[in-house]
């Protein structure tokens, strides 16, 4: 079992609709979350982080963590064709652990 | 304001030949990465620096070694390149677990 798992992909919604991505991490001692977004041919690029259980609201974007499920989601609400672009999963590992681990990510596409 | 700067941003190697791939951050952070990205394969860590003077083998240290030059520069180096090894590579840096990463813009590797 990987100890970061994603959707799997590849999602396509149309424009305007809500995207739906998410998360399962096997290290029950993380405690910080980070969504990261990657377009094509490009590098990551951190974009919502979370913390604490429930949810984390930044413009469109909304994070949710659930540490009992040990599950991180991320919703896109009005989706954009901007938006079409992978998204990470990176939990950071346990305490003195000194990296995160990234999921191998959710490939959305947004169709105008 | 140059954040994370990776040189070079392309190279051919033939197999067998070495090179070192340099990263310099300019931030402060007090840790640093290098992760290889294949097609289908996700961010896989090779090698990480926690703090200045310590590394840490991660998931893919193999042929690979490191070199926390200072708390800015973390370099990589091939010592014997081969075709596994053509990849995407990227350097990141972390202040800690509560900021996540500022990745570089990558350096993307064919050995033939």
């Amino acid at each position: 079992q990987k100890e970061v798992e994603q959707n799997s992909g590849p999602l396509s919604v149309p424009e305007g609709a809500i995207a739906s991505l998410n998360c399962t991490y096997s290290d029950r001692g993380s405690q910080s979350f980070f969504w990261y977004r990657q377009y094509s041919g490009k590098s990551p690029e951190l974009i919502m982080s979370i913390y604490s259980n429930g949810d984390k609201e930044d413009g469109r974007f909304t994070a949710q963590l659930n540490k009992a499920s040990q599950y991180v989601s991320l919703l896109i609400r009005d989706s954009q064709p901007s938006d079409s672009a992978t998204y990470l999963c990176a939990p950071w590992g346990s305490t003195n652990a000194g990296k995160s681990t990234f999921g191998d990510g959710t490939t959305l596409t947004v169709k105008p | 304001n140059a954040g994370v700067t990776q040189t070079p941003k392309f190279q051919v190697l033939k197999t067998g030949q070495s090179m070192t791939l340099q990263c310099a951050q300019d931030m402060n952070h007090n840790s640093m990465y290098w992760y290889r990205q294949d097609p289908g394969m996700g961010l896989r860590l090779i090698y990480y620096s926690a703090s200045e003077g310590t590394t840490d083998k991660g998931e893919v240290p193999n042929g690979y070694n490191v070199s926390r030059l200072n708390k800015r520069e973390f370099s990589l180096r091939l010592e014997s390149a081969a075709p596994s090894q053509t990849s995407v590579y990227f350097c990141a840096s972390s202040l800690d677990s509560n900021y996540g990463y500022t990745f570089g813009s990558g350096t993307r590797l064919t050995v033939v």
